[in-house]
């Protein structure tokens, strides 16, 4: 399988635990994307990886969210000291900023967070 | 500011029809890109189709198509020949012009049942 994959699928933890998401994108991708989805909402955007650099954070990832992406491959989120509110599915994209292709984001399945 | 308005929160449709997924967007830049995803429960967003603000022909993805209309500001979905596997939550998404990257800014979903 040669798309973006996310690891774990899904993860029930209680509330004021720490937990961590991982996206490996398509390989040839230098372009990484996480993506926040709560029930009946579209997707929100909250951060943004060129190569390694981390290059845009939304107002949405306070400071209990950091992302790293430390070679520009693979990327992880944490989120430390979980709130019922942090309750949902977690996206993770990736694209090129080759040409064309770049206009195409590809999406992985997501992680979906419950916090109980 | 740049918005994604789906004022459709469901549809259906019979097998075999064709279906159209309304979709308007607000924004001041002469520059962006348009796209359509699916999301069945599993929770991937596949990539559908892309439009860019430039282009001249509507796009088309096999049984999907884009109605660009640029002047009213509609880049509506056109699924031709319904499937029941067509069955899924659609999301219309506008590229954010600036910062040279794809940020996506999503609307609500449209969400389609397919009936045999």
């Amino acid at each position: 399988d040669t798309g973006v994959s996310q690891d774990p699928r899904h993860k029930i933890t209680k509330r004021g635990q720490n937990v961590t998401f991982r996206c490996d994108p398509i390989s040839e991708h230098n372009r990484l994307y996480w993506y926040r989805q709560t029930l009946g909402q579209g997707p929100e955007f909250l951060t943004y990886f060129q190569n390694e650099a981390q290059l845009e954070k939304s107002r949405l990832l306070s400071d209990r969210f950091s992302a790293e992406r430390p070679k520009g491959s693979f990327s992880t989120l944490e989120i430390q000291r979980t709130e019922q509110g942090d309750s949902a599915m977690y996206l993770c994209a990736s694209s090129s900023s080759a040409g064309s292709t770049g206009n195409t984001i590809y999406f992985g399945e997501g992680s979906w967070l419950t916090v109980v | 500011a740049q918005k994604i308005t789906q004022t459709q929160p469901g549809m259906f449709v019979q097998e075999k029809e064709a279906v159209t997924l309304d979709c308007t967007y607000d924004t001041s830049d002469p520059s962006y890109g348009l796209f359509w995803y699916k999301q069945p429960s599993s929770g991937e967003m596949i990539f559908l189709i892309y439009q860019g603000s430039y282009d001249q022909q509507n796009a088309t993805e096999g049984r999907y198509s884009l109605n660009f209309q640029k002047a009213r500001k509609s880049a509506n979905l056109v699924i031709s020949a319904s499937q029941l596997g067509d069955s899924a939550m659609y999301f219309c998404a506008m590229r954010r012009p600036s910062g040279g990257y794809n940020k996506l800014i999503f609307g609500a979903g449209t969400r389609l049942a397919v009936h045999p």
